[in-house]
């Protein structure tokens, strides 16, 4: 079970928006940067988003992130095809050990 | 560009030590840190653990006492040992760089522990 909790799935039309939400405690999320990561199938997972709401060049717009508190949030406006895919977020427990959350499959309906 | 190859055996018997080689190219291993992470056949991401660029290690605390983690600077690789495998250890293996974030990855290895 992983210390930080996605939703397993989310789902949503074509130029819609999801929202993937990543919980987590006083130990990680509140206190160090998240990060997300998109993992296509067959591919290798890609950074999606540093440091809570930082992208990295070539990652669209379309991609956001922001953090409050115990909880980070990516969303994903415009929704593409392409964009079916595990995001997982993830970040440091109490410095000395790096976790994910358990991923969210997003569909494209 | 920078670019990071996994290589090592694919099938590692029960009980034996797994290793595993990241070759970095387009990017000197003597900055940053590098970090070993896998996914297990249908299952999510885990951090195994990173070493920074003076060979100092990070470890999984679930992993931590059948991990090893080591550079060689002057074949710009970084490497990872475990033993003790078990089945559950059968995953696809990624090296990444970074310690805040991990960009880029490298195309992952599937290492299947089975006699």
């Amino acid at each position: 079970q992983s210390v930080l909790t996605q939703p397993p799935s989310v789902s949503a039309a074509p130029g819609q928006r999801v929202t993937i939400s990543c919980s987590g405690s006083s130990s990680d999320i509140a206190i160090y940067y998240v990060s997300w990561y998109q993992h296509l199938p067959g591919t290798v997972p890609k950074l999606l988003i540093y440091e809570n709401d930082k992208r990295p060049s070539g990652i669209p717009d379309r991609f956001s992130a922001s953090k409050s508190g115990t909880s980070a949030t990516l969303d994903i406006t415009g929704l593409q095809t392409g964009d079916e895919a595990d995001y997982y977020c993830g970040t440091w427990d109490g410095g000395l050990n790096w976790v994910f959350g358990g991923g969210t499959k997003v569909t494209v309906l | 560009q920078v670019q990071l190859q996994e290589s090592g055996p694919g099938l590692v018997e029960p009980s034996e030590t797994l290793s595993l080689t990241c070759t970095v190219s387009g990017y000197s291993i003597k900055t940053s840190f590098w970090t070993w992470i896998r996914q297990p056949p249908g299952k999510g991401l885990e951090w195994i653990g990173c070493v920074s660029d003076s060979g100092k290690t990070n470890l999984n605390p679930s992993l931590k006492s059948r991990i090893t983690l080591s550079l060689d600077t002057s074949k710009n690789q970084f490497s990872l040992e475990m033993s003790s495998v078990t089945a559950a250890d059968t995953a696809v293996y990624y090296c990444a760089r970074g310690l805040n974030w991990f960009d880029p990855w490298g195309q992952g290895t599937l290492v299947t522990v089975s006699s």
